[in-house]
């Protein structure tokens, strides 16, 4: 079956470390693979977009990986913030490039 | 950046009645627009896809007769969820899509 799983479990870190969010996928194969934030009570907001021939992309504070070997995606916040505390979530382009999937989620909590 | 308005931000009916919830692309003419659900602590989970002028297209286990989606213009989009019940309590969020997706803000149902 068709699955995109993130860590369920939040994520701790201290102000100023890095914060690294796994994202893994089976039976799928997608052209590109998004990272949305979403903070409690509102919708998700986009954030970086990576396709499948790219093995990294950079925007700010973020970077994104990409393997489609190991199917995987890493999302890291470097000088993490208090600020950055929120749930990231990743999606695929499924359904033939129609629809977005996403997957379950990582809460982060940055702590000062 | 692109905008997504939903409205009501959050509403309460009673068991048995009906509510519509609109969903607006503020500043772009969306060719297609998404409707997800999502309870709490999980992820997103696509409910139709609707391209304006024609008939929205259900995801697997979501009832058509309950969830009325009605896509009449290219900047807005309507859910109205008919006969509600506890169970369909959730957090509804609507997305358009020109050349990218933009997420709306989410309205928070409660069925009482």
């Amino acid at each position: 079956s068709q699955k995109i799983e993130q860590n369920s479990e939040a994520l701790n870190i201290q102000e100023g470390k890095t914060a690294t969010l796994t994202c893994n996928y089976t039976n799928y194969s997608p052209a590109y693979l998004q990272w949305y934030r979403q903070d409690p009570g509102r919708g998700p907001v986009f954030l970086l977009l990576i396709r499948e021939n790219e093995k990294e992309k950079r925007k700010e504070r973020l970077k994104v990986t990409f393997d489609t070997t190991l199917k995987q995606s890493l999302f890291h916040i470097t000088a993490s913030q208090p600020a950055d505390s929120a749930t990231y979530l990743c999606a695929l382009l499924t359904g033939g490039g129609n629809k977005l999937t996403f997957g379950t989620g990582t809460q982060l909590k940055v702590e000062l | 950046g692109a905008v997504v308005s939903q409205h009501p931000s959050w509403v309460i009916c009673k068991s048995g009645t009906s509510v519509k919830i609109e969903c607006r692309s503020l500043d772009f003419q969306a060719t297609t627009m998404f409707w997800y659900r999502q309870f709490p602590k999980q992820s997103l989970m696509l409910m139709a896809t609707s391209n304006e002028g024609s008939k929205a297209t259900y995801e697997q286990g979501v009832e058509k007769d309950k969830f009325l989606i009605n896509h009449a213009s290219l900047t807005l989009s309507t859910l109205t969820v008919t006969s509600a019940h506890p169970e369909d309590s959730s957090f509804y969020i609507c997305s358009a899509r020109d050349y990218e997706q933009y997420f709306g803000p989410g309205t928070r149902l409660t069925v009482t």
